[in-house]
Order: C-alpha cells, then sequence, then structure tokens
C-alpha cells in the first residue's frame, strides 16, 4: 500500500536543535499539507505545498519553521533550535488535484519529542 | 471556513448502528461536507463526503439534511475497530481545501 510515508515516526531532540520531519506523498499526487496536533488537542492546519511552491503558510509560526517540497524528493518540515513547545504530532497529508474536492490522504505522522 | 458542531463523545454497542450528528448552520453553497476520523497513534483516515444528495461507500453513509444545515455520519454495524474520534469538515468548492478541524466527536464501541 503506497499511501503517504513519513519519517522518522519517532524523533527526539534537545532544546536548541534542529528538527526535521519528511513526508513522501501518495504517487501522482503534487498537493503536500502538513498539520500539528499538540497533546489532547485536534489538528491544526500549518502549511499548503505545491511542486516547488508555497501555497498558504497562514498556520506556519512565523520564526524558526520552514517548510519546502522539491521537484525531486519528500517534502521536508524543518524546526530550527526547537523549545519544548514544538513537542507534538506532526501529520502530512498528499492529495491529487485532477478532480476537484479530493480527499486528503494522510500518514501516521511523526511524533516529535523535545527534552 | 463555516463552523461545525459536533457532540464531545458518543457510545455504541457493538454490532449495532450509530448515527453521528453534526450541525453546520452557517454552510454556504458551495461548501461540501466531508467526514474523516482518527484511529488512536494514526493519522487521520478519509471517511466519506457529500454536497446534497445522500453518499454511500463501503465505510459508511452520508445523509444531509434538505437545508444542508446538519449531517449524519451513519456506521451501519459498529465494530470496536471504529472506536475513533470523528470529524466533520466543510470544505468550500474554491478554496485551497485545507482541513480545519474542530474538536470532533469521540465514539466508544462497547463489546
Amino acid at each position: 500500500n503506497a499511501g503517504v510515508m513519513q519519517n522518522p515516526r519517532h524523533l527526539v531532540r534537545r532544546r536548541g536543535q534542529e528538527a526535521r520531519l519528511r513526508c513522501s506523498p501518495m504517487k501522482g499526487h503534487s498537493h503536500v499539507y502538513w498539520y500539528r496536533q499538540l497533546p489532547e488537542e485536534g489538528l491544526k492546519f500549518m502549511v499548503y505545498l505545491q511542486k516547488e511552491n508555497i501555497i498558504d503558510e497562514s498556520g506556519m509560526p512565523k520564526e524558526r519553521f520552514s517548510a519546502e517540497f522539491p521537484k525531486e524528493g519528500p517534502s521536508i518540515l524543518r524546526i530550527q533550535q526547537v523549545v519544548r513547545g514544538d513537542s507534538a504530532a506532526y501529520f502530512c497529508a498528499s492529495s491529487s488535484k485532477e478532480l476537484s474536492n479530493q480527499p486528503q490522504h494522510f500518514g501516521d505522522g511523526t511524533r516529535l519529542s523535545i527534552l | 471556513d463555516a463552523k461545525t458542531t459536533q457532540p464531545n463523545s458518543m457510545e455504541s454497542n457493538e454490532e449495532e448502528p450509530v448515527h453521528l450528528p453534526c450541525n453546520h448552520s452557517t454552510i454556504s453553497g458551495t461548501d461540501y461536507i466531508h467526514w474523516y476520523r482518527q484511529l488512536p497513534s494514526q493519522g487521520p483516515e478519509y471517511v466519506i463526503h457529500g454536497l446534497t444528495s445522500n453518499v454511500n461507500n463501503r465505510m459508511a453513509s452520508l445523509a444531509i439534511a434538505e437545508d444542508r444545515k446538519s449531517s449524519t455520519l451513519i456506521l451501519h454495524r459498529a465494530t470496536l475497530r471504529d472506536a475513533a474520534v470523528y470529524y466533520c469538515i466543510l470544505i468550500s468548492n474554491f478554496g485551497n481545501e485545507k482541513l480545519t478541524f474542530g474538536t470532533g466527536t469521540r465514539l466508544t464501541i462497547i463489546p
């Protein structure tokens, strides 16, 4: 089942380090979304990307967070100088745009823990 | 995006039908009604979506009120694997389709 693949599944970082989260969309999907889920809370939209373009980053914190989706390779969510409050589950989803209102297919997330 | 309201939690007995309600009184004419669910320790999973007519697929049925101000997700025969948080989400046909998750309904299945 070539679904959305996220790695690593679990990531532990110390305060001040960098975290890099990877997402490979489903085959044929060129639209990627990142969401964050804080403990005991719902998912919050962060950023929407198409190949090589950021379409909507209205949910991204203004500092330390960045995302890319290069022409080749997975989408990367990068968090610089991590702090305890960055501890969360980060989910990636992909969709196809051939038809409107296509469902988003989610990966199983990366659980980031900050020591 | 228009807001949805769902009960915080529901319980159902195994092998019985489950009706999960969702109110969306400010829905616009171009909003689709989507349902996702999130099983423990997993990412959300698409369940079903519709615009005006009732919809059926292998997972569930979606009943949409005539005025579209409410909808009901129907699981015809609940199993223990259906225990999850169910989210009702409105998506504009003209938006960029980012999903706005509310608090959802936590469904507990009683064996």
